[in-house]
């Protein structure tokens, strides 16, 4: 998982209950990103961040937040607005954005909902 | 739209032998493309990657095949083993794009 790591492993959430999920990476990357993967799908791009204090919404960011204070921090909240989050949630980092790089990806969190 | 999608959501190999992971692309600007290997449970794990002044690219046991002008890419395994077994997606993009496009996945098996 190449100096990124997620936290937790499994997630429970119950219904109407914001949780936030961890990614940190050691890489000295300057893009972060998270995606989401349903089960026998690829994956869906939420958030994603070039440079600290910065970041944009994917293609499916209705439903989830992010800060980016930190270079090596990138925490993804899932609210309560996001009706179906049950899913493996990936944060990945690349060195920098937009010029062709390859993404490395954390070990994921499970989301399940109570 | 544009897209990346795989022609065969499942791939049974015997062990031992080549495996061959097939991927179309239908974006021309894409010029960039990595094969992502992903265990059950796991992240993914990066494998390969060619750029699109190359058509061909080798590494431990895998080898990247680009043809552009039919917009295929394919990945082949070498004697395979079962620890080959995984899920297999093709990514692409382009220079200034922040975003890679994913398609579905290839489930190989390694049939001991």
């Amino acid at each position: 998982d190449g100096g990124i790591t997620q936290s937790p492993k499994y997630l429970f959430r119950k219904e109407g209950q914001n949780v936030t999920l961890s990614c940190e990476q050691n890489l000295n990357h300057d893009a972060m990103y998270w995606y989401r993967q349903d089960p026998g799908q690829g994956l869906r791009l939420i958030y994603y961040s070039q440079i600290v204090n910065d970041f944009q919404k994917g293609d499916i960011a209705e439903g989830y937040s992010v800060s980016r204070e930190k270079k090596e921090s990138f925490p993804l909240t899932v609210t309560s607005a996001q009706k179906n989050p049950t899913a493996f949630y990936l944060c990945a980092s690349s060195m920098r954005a937009g010029v062709g790089e390859t993404q490395y990806f954390g070990p994921g969190t499970r989301l399940l909902v109570l | 739209g544009e897209s990346v999608g795989l022609h065969l959501p499942t791939l049974s190999v015997q062990e031992g032998d080549n495996s061959i992971i097939n991927c179309a692309y239908s974006n021309s600007a894409s010029d960039y493309f990595i094969w992502y290997k992903q265990e059950s449970g796991k992240g993914p794990q990066f494998i390969i990657d060619i750029r699109s002044n190359m058509d061909k690219r080798q590494g431990q046991r895998v080898t990247v095949l680009l043809n552009k002008t039919v917009k295929h890419l394919s990945l082949q395994i070498a004697a395979t083993q079962p620890g080959d077994s995984a899920v297999y997606f093709c990514a692409e993009t382009y220079f200034g794009n922040e975003k890679l496009t994913f398609g579905t996945g290839t489930r190989l098996t390694i049939i001991p």
